[in-house]
């Protein structure tokens, strides 16, 4: 069936540098829509990016990620992480005609000074 | 701005006990969500609809059920809860599933002594 995998659970990084979680989907469908939603803590989960055009970078709030769709996968991206970047990422599939969103189980990113 | 609105907030009760949780949108949307949120697991959809009186199973409906009374109105019935159903509870609504944002309530934190 579909399904989305992250394999961070949990992300630990310095203010400054670079960040990625990885994502990555299976799907029968040639035409998926990926999605990262961001929480943030004691906020509702809300959208951060989605895509469904293959090899296009999107980019949102300082965050990018490509679909690729040879590799399956849905990386997001950050040049510099800021302390404010500290949230629970869930990367996300669906596909036309799909009942609902299918999430992976969520990337904690902790950025301290 | 889309709204999603979720009560109550935080709610504890005891092993057998009978919990109803609410939610409204007001955003005309057709789709409607019930997520439960676990470390580990990430958002688990319970159940959905696409319009009123009408009802899905989602992928961890075991120990409960729902009913949709309107367009706006989307409820969460807990009839026997148990520990297991300790957890934080989203409730989402969006025009499609596919391409529209899903947007989030502000989650209803359920314990269950």
């Amino acid at each position: 069936g579909d399904s989305v995998t992250q394999t961070e659970g949990l992300v630990t990084l310095t203010e400054g540098l670079p960040v990625m979680l990885n994502c990555t989907y299976q799907t029968i469908y040639s035409n998926p829509f990926l999605f990262w939603y961001v929480h943030y803590l004691n906020e509702s989960p809300r959208l951060l990016l989605k895509s469904s055009t293959d090899n296009k970078r999107t980019e949102h709030q300082g965050f990018h990620a490509t679909l690729h769709k040879s590799s399956s996968s849905f990386h997001l991206q950050k040049s510099s992480a800021q302390l404010s970047d500290s949230a629970l990422y869930y990367c996300a599939l669906s596909y036309q005609g799909g009942r609902a969103l299918i999430f992976g189980t969520g990337t904690t990113v902790s950025v301290s000074p | 701005e889309a709204a999603v609105t979720q009560s109550p907030r935080n709610k504890v009760t005891v092993t057998g006990g009978n919990v109803t949780l609410s939610c409204r949108q007001t955003n005309s949307h057709n789709y409607m969500y019930w997520y439960r949120q676990d470390t580990g697991h990430g958002l688990r959809l319970i159940h959905y609809s696409y319009g009123a009186g009408n009802l899905q199973i989602g992928d961890v409906p075991d120990g409960y059920k729902a009913t949709r009374t309107t367009q706006e109105d989307f409820f969460l019935l807990l009839e026997l809860a148990s520990p297991s159903q300790t957890s934080l509870y989203f409730c989402a609504s969006s025009g499609t599933p596919s391409q529209n944002t899903l947007y989030f309530g502000a989650g209803t934190r359920l314990s269950v002594l």
